[in-house]
């Protein structure tokens, strides 16, 4: 199993241009997130989803879409980038259960200049 | 949710134990208490997580207060290798809803190991 896969590692955007981070996770499970984290910060959950067609927002959806048509992917799009969204993104997916632990991809680094 | 307390850094010497605190005084009943930590430049990774007892794995102890206001994680050996931000998160044990399985990260504490 490749795990949780993310794509691109880094990308330098401008403002006002858009883009989709791309995650990929090939364990069959359910649950899906993602968060941002800021420098010398803990992470922040943008948004998250249940299943294929259920997606929900998290603290901080402002400035971000998601999708979820299958298992595998949930991308996430960036509308009109500004400079506070600079940071690192990570996606992460857990199996259904009450306590199971959350498995993260490598994270995408991205600046907004 | 509940709120946490962790040191912002702590140090050790290598293949010494290192006890990371954690106080959770707000912790309902049915929270787990999950650790997860950072190496630098990668996503966080699962550690331990437990609910009253005492747990183990092959990466650390986790030590839980009887009256569950506070754990310790336990690192026995550490390495260079465990140089990281540990996190200690409450999460909801009982399905509430479906973003009841988020995780809620702190600052964490940074891990320093000296060589």
């Amino acid at each position: 199993n490749a795990g949780v896969t993310q794509t691109p590692k880094f990308r330098i955007l401008k403002i006002g241009q858009s883009m989709t981070l791309q995650c990929t996770q090939d364990m069959n499970h359910n649950y899906m997130y993602w968060y941002r984290q800021d420098p010398g910060m803990g992470l922040k959950l943008i948004y998250y989803s249940v299943g294929a067609g259920i997606t929900d927002k998290g603290e901080v959806p402002n400035g971000y879409n998601v999708s979820r048509s299958t298992t595998e992917d949930f991308p996430l799009r960036l509308e009109l980038a500004a400079p506070s969204q600079t940071s690192v993104y990570f996606c992460a997916s857990t199996p259904i259960g009450l306590a199971n632990e959350q498995y993260f991809g490598p994270g995408t680094r991205l600046t907004v200049t | 949710d509940a709120k946490t307390t962790q040191p912002n850094s702590m140090e050790s010497n290598e293949e010494e134990p290192v006890h990371l605190p954690c106080n959770h005084s707000t912790i309902s009943g049915t929270d787990y208490i999950h650790w997860y930590r950072q190496l630098p430049s990668q996503g966080p990774e699962y550690v331990i997580h437990g609910l009253t007892s005492n747990v183990n794995n092959r990466m650390a102890s986790l030590a839980i207060a009887e009256d569950r206001k506070s754990s310790t994680l336990i690192l026995h050996r550490a390495t260079l290798r465990d140089a990281a931000v540990y996190y200690c998160i409450p999460r909801i044990g009982t399905f509430s809803g479906a973003g009841s399985y988020q995780l809620t990260f702190g600052k964490g504490t940074k891990l320093s190991v000296i060589p």
